[in-house]
């Protein structure tokens, strides 16, 4: 079975700078997709952002940019200018390819400090 | 506007007290989800459903059912809720051939005392 870890439970960051969240994942898939979610003190689940396996350029969007490495299963958010509103819970998830369910990993709590 | 939308966000309920909390999406999905969110340990899926009459477990199935009559509508009940499901669950949705659940509800935050 697949697994998805995060090992930073905490981070913080100084607004204005730049933070990178880790994660790892386990798979014998050659086929899958990845994802960051952002869950904010709201609850709400927003997707983040995500990367196909079979792409090697990595994803980007405005400020969250993705470091994906496929041989070593490491999937790392960055996060550049870090803004108050960023501080959430984000967590990693992984899915094979078809209808197979989402695994995400515990979630990485960050915090930002004005 | 596109919405998951889950009723009711907040449930306090004893042990034993059959319970539903619903689902609805206004986007014609295919697919939708349950997920519960635990401290520690991420979200877990529990049931999720491909179309209307088709259902499948997910990660963590017992003790809860679900069903899909209208493509819309995915309840989640508890037949005899006990207080380890107590728990903060969340419905998703996403299109058929989509990458992944870009839809979650606002979350149902069950106690079961």
């Amino acid at each position: 079975a697949q697994t998805v870890t995060q090992s930073q439970p905490e981070m913080s960051v100084q607004e204005a700078e730049t933070v990178t969240l880790s994660c790892t994942y386990d798979t014998s898939e050659s086929d899958y997709y990845l994802f960051w979610y952002k869950q904010p003190p709201s609850r709400q689940m927003i997707l983040v952002i995500r990367q196909e396996a079979y792409k090697q350029q990595n994803a980007t969007e405005n400020r969250f940019s993705v470091n994906f490495q496929k041989a070593a299963k490491s999937f790392s958010l960055k996060i550049s200018d870090s803004q108050l509103g960023d501080a959430a819970m984000y967590f990693c998830a992984y899915r094979n390819s078809g209808n197979t369910p989402l695994v995400f990993g515990k979630g990485t709590r960050l915090s930002v400090i004005a | 506007e596109a919405q998951v939308t889950q009723n009711p966000r907040y449930l306090i309920t004893v042990t034993g007290k059959k319970l539903t909390v619903t689902c609805s999406q206004n986007m014609n999905h295919e697919y939708m989800s349950w997920y519960r969110q635990d401290p520690g340990l991420g979200l877990r899926q529990i049931y999720y459903s491909m179309n209307v009459e088709v259902t499948d477990k997910g990660d963590v199935p017992e003790g809860y059912k679900v069903s899909r009559k209208e493509k819309r509508n995915f309840p989640l009940i508890l037949e005899s809720p006990s207080p380890n499901q107590t728990s903060l669950y969340f419905c998703a949705s996403r299109p058929r051939g989509g990458w992944t659940e870009a839809f979650f509800g606002q979350g149902t935050r069950l106690t079961v005392v």
